[in-house]
């Protein structure tokens, strides 16, 4: 079957927009998780979700960050007011269910806010 | 706090030769440990991982090995080829949580 997918590939917005992130998952994993990956560094935790609710929403940097998960499959980052610092690669992983070892990773979504 | 040093950051090695990616953790509650291969434009790939029950774990010309007492995990690439270029990640787990914590990565050229 298909991997982990995201869309878009790339997105450019301005400083102060608001912007959404999809994550399509391996069809049957019930773990979902999203990670940021700035230039030169390995991927940083957001999030993670077992099936629609958010188990841990620790690694959100702040308030402006948000996602969701409501039937259990698709995710959507969402980021509000943007600002140049969160230019970066959002990746999306999935893994059978949480605790499972391997997190399949997508291809992730190169944001830029100009 | 949770941290993860990995190194070196940039590995040049001749085709055929050993490379070794070495990483620290700082939490002795961690018990699984991943490595993952990233290509430019692509995800990360799991290439080999290892428990803490286990101290090494071979898969073809992979290896990964385990010092729990120091902290350490390397990973070992042996008659490296050019298609092994790509940037490599450690990771651990750690004990009650379900996130991973990244190091910073080692680019490895494998030069022909």
């Amino acid at each position: 079957g298909a991997g982990v997918s995201q869309t878009p590939s790339n997105k450019v917005t301005e400083k102060g927009k608001y912007v959404e992130l999809r994550c399509d998952p391996i069809s049957g994993h019930t773990a979902l998780y999203w990670y940021r990956q700035s230039l030169g560094q390995g991927p940083e935790f957001l999030i993670y979700f077992q099936g629609t609710g958010a188990a841990d929403d620790s690694g959100l940097p702040n308030d402006r960050f948000f996602a969701v998960r409501p039937e259990g499959s698709v995710s959507t980052l969402k980021i509000q007011r943007t600002e140049r610092g969160d230019s970066a690669v959002y990746l999306c992983a999935s893994s059978l269910k949480a605790g499972d070892n391997e997190q399949f990773f997508g291809p992730g979504t190169r944001l830029t806010v100009l | 706090g949770e941290n993860v040093e990995q190194h070196p950051s940039t590995l040049s090695v001749q085709e055929g030769d050993s490379a070794v990616i070495k990483c620290t953790y700082s939490d002795s509650a961690s018990n699984y440990f991943p490595w993952y291969k990233q290509e430019l434009g692509k995800g990360p790939q799991l290439i080999i991982d290892i428990r803490s029950n286990v101290g090494e774990k071979k898969d073809q010309r992979i290896a990964v090995t385990l010092n729990k007492t120091a902290k350490h995990f390397s990973l070992h690439i042996t008659e490296t080829q050019p298609e092994d270029s790509a940037v490599y990640f450690c990771a651990a787990r750690y004990s009650g949580t379900y996130k991973y914590i990244f190091g910073t990565g080692t680019r490895l050229k494998v030069l022909a």
